[in-house]
C-alpha cells in the first residue's frame, strides 16, 4: 500500500538547521507530488510547499521562502524538507504529505508526522 | 490567500447524533475543497475530496456539499471513533489553505 515514513524527532537550537526525510514506498515515486504541512503544538496545519519529485520543481509559501528547501532522492523514493535559521516558532510537528492525482491537490495519504523541538 | 473559516470552532455531540459542520471561503474555491479528520497523536487522514467524494474506505455517513465559498461536512449518524478535529483544505488558488479546525466532542 501506499506509504510515507518520516525520519526521527528532531531538537535544534535556535538559529540552526533542520532535514526532515519521508520514505515513499507503494508507488511510482516521480508520478505524484510531495508536499509538506506542519502544526504548531494546539494548531491548525499550515501549508509550507510543494515538491514534483520527477523534476525536483518546487513551490513555496510565501511566509518560508529564503529559509525551506525541499529536495528528493529518486534513488531511494525519498524527499527531504531543510528548514533552517530555527526559531522558537517553528517549534511544530512536520508532515510530508502525497498529492495522489495530477489533477488536484488534495493530501492523501500523510506521513506519520516529525516532531521538531527548536528550544535553547 | 483564501482564508478558509469553520464554524463552529467546538461541537459538544452525543454518539448517534447528525453533525454539521460548516467551512466558508473568503472567495470562490469552485468544487476544490477537501475535509481531513484528525484525531490526538495522529496525522490527518483525508476524509473527503472535490467538495463531495469520499476517499477509499470513508463511510457512507460522512458526506460533504455545498460550491463556490459556502461548504458543509455532515455526520449522520456519530460514533465513538468520529470524536475528532475536522479541518477544511482548499485548492483552487495558491497557496493551499486549511481552516482553522472543527473539534467535535463528547457531550
Amino acid at each position: 500500500q501506499v506509504q510515507l515514513v518520516q525520519s526521527g524527532a528532531e531538537v535544534k537550537k535556535p538559529g540552526a538547521s533542520v532535514k526532515v526525510s519521508c520514505k515513499a514506498s507503494g508507488y511510482t515515486f516521480t508520478s505524484f507530488d510531495i508536499n509538506w504541512v506542519r502544526q504548531a503544538p494546539g494548531q491548525g496545519l499550515e501549508w509550507m510547499g510543494w515538491m514534483n519529485p520527477n523534476s525536483g520543481n518546487t513551490a513555496y509559501a510565501q511566509k518560508f521562502q529564503g529559509r525551506v528547501t525541499m529536495t528528493r532522492s529518486t534513488s531511494i523514493t525519498t524527499a527531504y524538507m531543510e528548514l533552517s535559521s530555527l526559531r522558537s516558532e517553528d517549534t511544530a510537528v512536520y508532515y510530508c504529505a502525497l498529492v495522489p492525482t495530477t489533477v488536484a491537490n488534495w493530501f492523501d495519504p500523510w506521513g506519520q508526522g516529525t516532531r521538531v523541538t527548536v528550544s535553547s | 490567500e483564501i482564508v478558509l473559516t469553520q464554524s463552529p470552532a467546538t461541537l459538544s455531540v452525543s454518539p448517534g447524533e447528525r453533525v454539521t459542520l460548516s467551512c466558508r471561503a473568503s472567495q470562490s474555491v469552485s468544487s476544490k475543497l477537501a475535509w481531513y479528520q484528525q484525531k490526538p497523536g495522529q496525522a490527518p487522514r483525508l476524509l473527503i475530496y472535490d467538495v463531495s467524494t469520499r476517499a477509499t474506505g470513508i463511510p457512507a455517513r460522512f458526506s460533504g456539499s455545498g460550491s463556490g465559498t459556502e461548504f458543509t461536512l455532515t455526520i449522520s449518524s456519530l460514533q465513538s471513533e468520529d470524536f475528532a478535529v475536522y479541518y477544511c483544505q482548499q485548492y483552487n488558488a495558491w497557496p493551499l489553505t486549511f481552516g482553522g479546525g472543527a473539534k467535535v466532542e463528547i457531550k
